[in-house]
């Protein structure tokens, strides 16, 4: 595609569930990043792959997150045990290549997730 | 813990003004980044300043790097009512691979 895609848009679940949510990066970008923004609140770093590699997971808030990048495409970012303060926009971020190397990053338009 | 704090918090202006918004950030970096997010949904990159520059053109928008005071800011010139938005610097590190954001400026450009 022409963008970063993820889907669904909005989720709502019930606490307790599990949650998965998804990212289509840019064809050919090998970073990819996932960040938390809770309302009027900053970017939260969650996780960054570069090709199917996760370096720094330093950023998942507990072991209930986590991640995968499959064939350096694709990514899914997973919550087991939703709780509420689990509610937030996630967004997902592609690069040609690591922000080290003063490429820039495109944005998909989030998932919003509501755990009720 | 995020990486940049911005000034200020929020920012109102009349359309025609300037606005000015400051990032300080704390380790090294190799590049600075302004974005925009409209409606608190995607980002949409604005400009990209390398380590070794010190200001940075693009169309209204004018970015200045100081790598001393570890600080950046951002002049939006002749604003419009269609700027208003939040604005996010991120940093950019070879060390990590991170992509670090600051807690934004949001500012509303009143027509």
């Amino acid at each position: 595609g022409a963008g970063v895609s993820q889907s669904p848009s909005n989720k709502v679940t019930e606490k307790g569930k599990d949650v998965e949510l998804r990212c289509d990066p840019i064809s050919g970008h090998t970073a990819l990043y996932w960040y938390r923004q809770s309302l009027g609140q900053g970017l939260e770093f969650l996780i960054y792959f570069q090709g199917n590699s996760a370096p720094d997971k330093s950023g998942l808030p507990s072991d209930r997150f986590s991640a995968e990048r499959t064939g350096g495409s694709v990514s899914t970012l997973t919550i087991q045990r939703t709780q509420q303060e689990d509610s937030a926009v996630y967004l997902c971020a592609s690069s040609l290549a690591r922000t080290g190397t003063n490429t820039e990053a495109f944005f998909g338009q989030g998932t919003r997730l509501t755990v009720v | 813990s995020q990486q940049g704090e911005e000034d200020p918090q929020a920012l109102s202006i009349q359309e025609g003004e300037n606005a000015t918004m400051n990032c300080s950030y704390k380790t090294s970096i190799n590049n600075l980044q302004w974005y925009r997010q409209n409606s608190g949904r995607g980002l949409v990159h604005l400009i990209l300043i390398r380590s070794n520059e010190r200001e940075k053109h693009s169309g209204r928008l004018r970015v200045t790097l100081d790598t001393s005071k570890k600080s950046s800011s951002l002049l939006i010139t002749a604003s419009r009512a269609a700027d208003t938005a939040s604005y996010f610097c991120a940093t950019g590190s070879s060390n990590t691979g991170k992509l670090i954001f600051g807690q934004g400026t949001t500012l509303q450009v009143k027509p």
